[in-house]
């Protein structure tokens, strides 16, 4: 069956900007997580999502980035006001129940600031 | 210091070699270690999991893990140039659900 897709799969942008990414999980998945990958550096996880719950935001950097996640679909992670260390890959992995080491992960977004 | 320590390599072996891969970690909360593959470009997937302490295998892999010395492994036997890839390892506790990731180690396996 399909995978987790994020969209786009490459984005620059000025500096200042505001991004929005963009992640389609699994079918059926209930959870939702979002991770940040900076170059050399390993995953940083950002917010978590499962189903109907309040999403545990404890992850995201600073009050720039937001995130939303439209029922059990489609989740969009915002960045206002885009900062050069905001570059980074970011990526969305999704499993079928909440609290699951097993989490299948998407082929991520490569944001760039300039 | 991060909770979760790698050696990012990189890692390069001939062909048919073992491979090690290893990380240490300081939160004695973690139960679940997981070994993920990332090849360029892509996302990280599962390879393996091992839950507390013990060993696991899976064909050319082998996992284990030490929790008295917080020490996790992974074994690649008869190495193919098709395991070049990043090894990240992960791990989380009973009561979580973000995974703890270090930061991965690069390995090339030349033919």
């Amino acid at each position: 069956g399909a995978g987790v897709s994020q969209s786009p799969s490459n984005k620059v942008t000025e500096k200042g900007k505001d991004v929005e990414l963009r992640c389609d999980p699994i079918s059926g998945h209930t959870a939702l997580y979002w991770y940040r990958q900076r170059l050399g550096q390993g995953l940083e996880f950002l917010i978590y999502f499962q189903g109907n719950s309040a999403p545990d935001k404890s992850g995201l950097p600073s009050d720039r980035f937001s995130a939303e996640r439209t029922g059990e679909s489609v989740s969009t992670l915002t960045i206002q006001r885009t900062q050069q260390e905001d570059s980074a890959v970011y990526l969305c992995a999704s499993s079928p129940i909440g609290g699951s080491y097993e989490q299948y992960f998407g082929p991520g977004t490569r944001l760039t600031v300039t | 210091q991060k909770e979760v320590e790698q050696d990012p390599g990189p890692l390069s072996v001939p062909e048919g070699a073992i491979v090690s891969l290893n990380c240490t970690y300081s939160n004695s909360a973690f139960q679940y270690f997981m070994w993920y593959r990332q090849y360029s470009r892509k996302g990280p997937e599962l390879l393996m999991y091992t839950y507390s302490s013990g060993n696991k295998e899976d064909g050319r892999f082998t996992a284990q893990v030490d929790k008295s010395s917080k020490y996790i492994s992974l074994f690649i036997r008869d190495s193919q140039p098709s395991d070049s890839a990043t090894y990240l390892c992960a791990m989380m506790s009973n009561s979580g659900y973000a995974l703890n990731f270090g930061k991965g180690t690069s390995l090339l396996v030349t033919p």
